[in-house]
């Protein structure tokens, strides 16, 4: 397809399991951003990747969370150990570069049980 | 951490009526961005402003950046059930490549 996709759509999971979540960006987009939304509420920035690189994950809310991207192309986020405070719509984005257009996957619902 | 703060939360109106969304900071961004988002979607961009006192027109949608680039608005003139969503407003952090999101607000348009 040509937008971003991410995967699964939907997750649930109970208190103490690890999730890995997916997103598959525009392909050519060199950067790729991950966001965390809690129930109707605004986008809190997560982490950002020019290429395979993350040059600033200080956004990631606690050790729990990591993400990677390999190939310059698809990337994880993993939750290790979930918590019920994880439950949230985690976005996906790409754009050509850092300073473009930001094009948002449907991302994906996490409930932790 | 620079935050935007976007008023109001919730404002539901009648098809035909205006209104205008407030996005504030007292902090300073290279841009601000605006999105609509529907339920199960992921936000999409409406339009970027750059220039302090910028004024960009979308059909019936006006955006305007405020002269010192910390506020934004944004008006609708007619609104119509389509309009219905969840408004966002984004601002790129002066010198990086990170976009600090508003707090959101949510419009309903009654037909």
């Amino acid at each position: 397809g040509a937008g971003v996709s991410q995967s699964p759509s939907n997750k649930v999971t109970e208190k103490g399991k690890d999730v890995e979540l997916r997103c598959d960006p525009i392909s050519g987009h060199t950067a790729l951003y991950w966001y965390r939304q809690s129930l109707g509420q605004g986008l809190e920035f997560l982490i950002y990747f020019q290429g395979n690189s993350a040059p600033d994950k200080s956004g990631l809310p606690s050790d729990r969370f990591s993400a990677e991207r390999t190939g310059g192309s698809v990337s994880t986020l993993t939750i290790q150990r979930t918590q019920q405070e994880d439950s949230a719509v985690y976005l996906c984005a790409s754009s050509l570069d850092s300073n473009n257009e930001q094009f948002f996957g449907p991302g994906t619902r996490l409930t932790v049980l | 951490t620079q935050l935007l703060e976007q008023s109001p939360q919730f404002l539901s109106i009648q098809e035909g009526e205006n209104l205008t969304v407030y996005c504030n900071s007292s902090s300073v961004f290279s841009s601000l961005q605006w999105y609509r988002q529907e339920p199960g979607e992921g936000p999409v961009l409406l339009v970027t402003v750059v220039t302090g006192g910028e004024v960009k027109k979308l059909k019936r949608l006006t955006f305007q950046f405020g002269d010192a680039r910390k506020d934004s608005s944004l008006h609708i003139t007619a609104a119509q059930p389509g309009d219905t969503g969840l408004y966002l407003c984004a601002g790129e952090e002066t010198g990086t490549y990170k976009y600090i999101f508003g707090t959101g607000t949510r419009l309903k348009v009654l037909a």
